[in-house]
């Protein structure tokens, strides 16, 4: 079974410092990968995903998250945090084979920014 | 144009009732997915339908937990003589197709069982 492992619950950075939220993830075939943010009280947004293609994805909002397959990671990055992007990050695998439908969710990972 | 909605946002359940949770997908979207977060945790799925057929319920963590689609639009996740461990947000999300396309969330619903 595919999963998905993030790296810190919690992530805390200064408003204008760099943003790395850690996902790494298990599959025995190239697997498609998603990184959602979620607002509070609000559903999962798509802010990037990776379909096999470049293996350095731009999404919106200003981030972009590399796929590594040796290092079996598809980190998310911002160069310059903004006080708006304060929320709750999941990393997602999509199954391959059959039920390719079904997304795999990490834990999650908050991030707060500070003033 | 609208999102997936989903209602209500918010329910209080005394242990034992049965609940009803609605879903209404973005119009024209043949596939609806319903996932189970609970606190502190990813969302993990639960259900998928393609139109009115539910072809994945592989998830549903008991035979309490039942959900509809007749008409392939709005669905019904039903969870019958709710338990604490239900306690949960409950997202529903829909695509335009089932296997390769985006996966649109609504908000959820908020389910606390007391």
């Amino acid at each position: 079974a595919q999963s998905v492992t993030q790296l810190g619950s919690h992530v805390s950075v200064s408003e204008g410092a760099l943003v790395l939220l850690r996902c790494n993830y298990s599959s025995s075939v190239p697997p498609y990968l998603f990184w959602y943010v979620q607002y509070p009280n609000q559903g999962l947004q798509l802010l990037l995903k990776y379909t096999s293609a470049a293996t350095l994805v731009k999404g919106i909002n200003g981030f972009e998250a590399e796929f590594k397959k040796s290092e079996t990671s598809f980190h998310l990055t911002k160069p310059s945090a903004h006080m708006s992007d304060a929320a709750e990050y999941f990393c997602a695998v999509r199954n391959s084979g059959g039920s390719n439908y079904k997304l795999t969710f990490g834990k999650g990972t908050l991030l707060t920014v500070n003033p | 144009g609208a999102g997936v909605s989903q209602s209500p946002r918010y329910k209080v359940a005394k242990r034992g009732q049965d609940v009803a949770l609605r879903c209404d997908p973005i119009s024209g979207h043949v596939s609806l997915f319903w996932y189970q977060q609970a606190l502190g945790q990813g969302p993990e799925f639960l259900t998928y339908f393609q139109n009115e057929a539910q072809l994945d319920k592989s998830g549903l963590p008991s035979d309490r937990f039942f959900a509809e689609r007749p008409e392939g639009s709005v669905s019904t996740l039903k969870i019958q003589r709710t338990q604490q461990e239900d306690s949960a947000v409950y997202l529903c999300a829909s695509s335009i197709s089932g296997r390769d396309s985006e996966q649109y969330f609504g908000p959820g619903t908020r389910l606390t069982v007391t």
